[in-house]
């Protein structure tokens, strides 16, 4: 099992463009995350999802948009990037449903530069 | 949002020592998390708890969560050059959502 997969790994924007960041996971988890993580800082979670076709916002959602169209992928946009997005984003998964097999994991991490 | 307070922020210590850190929180929580981060990678979870009280090891890690479910620590004994990188906590609430301490740099030296 590949576990949690992210793509890219890197990538520099110039303010103003768009991109979308994929993740994957193959542990047929039904529920998944994208946090951000900046300097000095925990891990803030930007949207989450259910299941496949769901998405809610989390504590900093604005700039960003997500889909949900496969169980196994979870798909972050930003629309218009700002400087401010510069950061380093992580997606995760859990199984979901009882709380006892609810623990995330995490992807290796996109390191997202807004020039 | 839900604030986790970690302690301490970073720590500088010799190979062989052990070390302290822990979360606090200002509400309950259900489970509590423990996790490693090495630099460029994501977080690995290390310990995870589900009952008040619960004291939990992995190898030289040994993790508990609070009578009062506001608090939980981690304890990693005869620390090693590998034990480097950022400690997180985590908590969970209510619902399917987890909320994480800002880290703590541990750093070893041999």
């Amino acid at each position: 099992n590949a576990g949690v997969t992210q793509t890219p790994k890197f990538r520099v924007l110039k303010t103003g463009q768009s991109m979308t960041l994929l993740c994957a996971q193959d542990m047929n988890h039904e529920y998944m995350y994208w946090y951000r993580q900046d300097p000095g800082m925990g891990l803030r979670l930007i949207h989450y999802s259910v299941g496949e076709g769901t998405t809610a916002k989390g504590e900093v959602p604005d700039g960003y948009n997500v889909s949900r169209l496969k169980k196994q992928n979870f798909l972050l946009g930003l629309e218009s990037a700002a400087p401010s997005q510069t950061s380093v984003y992580f997606c995760a998964s859990s199984y979901g449903g009882l709380i006892v097999y609810n623990e995330q994991f995490f992807g290796p991490g996109t390191r997202l530069t807004v020039l | 949002g839900q604030q986790l307070n970690q302690s301490p922020q970073s720590m500088f210590i010799q190979e062989g020592e052990d070390v302290s850190m822990n979360c606090t929180s200002s509400s309950i929580f259900n489970t509590w998390l423990w996790y490693k981060q090495d630099p460029g990678e994501g977080p690995v979870l290390l310990i995870a708890l589900y009952k008040a009280g619960e004291l939990t090891s992995n190898g030289r890690l040994t993790a508990q969560f609070g009578i009062t479910r506001k608090d939980s620590f981690l304890n990693i004994s005869a620390s090693i050059p590998s034990d480097v990188g950022i400690y997180f906590c985590a908590g969970q609430y209510n619902f399917n959502k987890f909320y994480f301490g800002s880290g703590t740099k541990l750093n070893v030296k041999p």
